[in-house]
């Protein structure tokens, strides 16, 4: 069964710096587009940021552009988002995703990020 | 105009035919996806590209669209289909519906 792990999640107060990880398994990690969404409690999902399978090609949400950069190292199965000049409206479950037939295929269980002074 | 309009809550008594609704301007080019959102889990996709249903989501779960407005039809509903449904599609990037609770009584 595919896996997506997330962590890196925490408290951090507002301007500072968080690096999530997702670690996948059980699939060819390497031919999937990933994502990262992020949802506020008893609300909808938001779209923040997704990368192609290379790498090569990346795209944000306006609300984290110039703020937040995604990556991944296919060697290591192993997606991150960098996310800097943290803003209280941040706050919120980032779930890692793979991208395929036009939607979020499989989803990871999620990690809290909390910007709070 | 951005964003996706769904009906904040739909009730069905189980058995019955519930429908969900989704409406935008990008849909009548764009591909809607459906998500299934139990509390406390992650969201699974049940319908992608408008209306092919993943493996191992039941037959009774469909998606079809007309115009700017998709529809997600569950038949025979079950009490275990109680969830939050949002849909998704391309709107100057990918965007979500505000969400519907599906309740099943």
């Amino acid at each position: 069964e595919v896996q997506l792990l997330e962590s890196g999640g925490g408290l951090v107060q507002p301007g500072g710096s968080l690096r999530l990880s997702c670690a996948a398994s059980r699939f060819t990690f390497s031919v999937y587009a990933m994502s990262w969404v992020r949802q506020v409690p008893g609300k909808g999902p938001e779209w923040v940021s997704s990368l192609s399978s290379s790498g090569g090609s990346t795209y944000y949400a306006d609300p984290v552009k110039g703020r937040f950069t995604i990556s991944r190292d296919n060697s290591k199965n192993t997606v991150y988002l960098q996310m800097n000049s943290l803003r209280v409206e941040d706050t919120a479950v980032y779930y890692c995703a793979t991208w395929a037939n036009d939607a979020f295929d499989v989803w990871g269980q999620g990690t809290l990020v909390t910007v709070s002074s | 105009s951005h964003g996706l309009t769904q009906p904040p809550s739909v009730s069905v008594s189980p058995g019955q035919t519930a429908s969900i609704t989704c409406s935008g301007d990008t849909l009548g080019h764009k591909y809607a996806s459906w998500y299934q959102q139990r509390p406390g889990q992650s969201p699974v996709v049940v319908i992608y590209q408008d209306n092919q249903r993943p493996s191992g989501i039941p037959e009774r779960f469909s998606g079809s669209k007309s115009g700017n407005t998709a529809t997600l039809t569950i038949s025979g509903t079950q009490t275990l289909d109680e969830a939050d449904y949002y849909c998704q599609t391309w709107d100057s990037g990918w965007v979500f519906g505000g969400g519907t609770k599906l309740t099943v009584l």
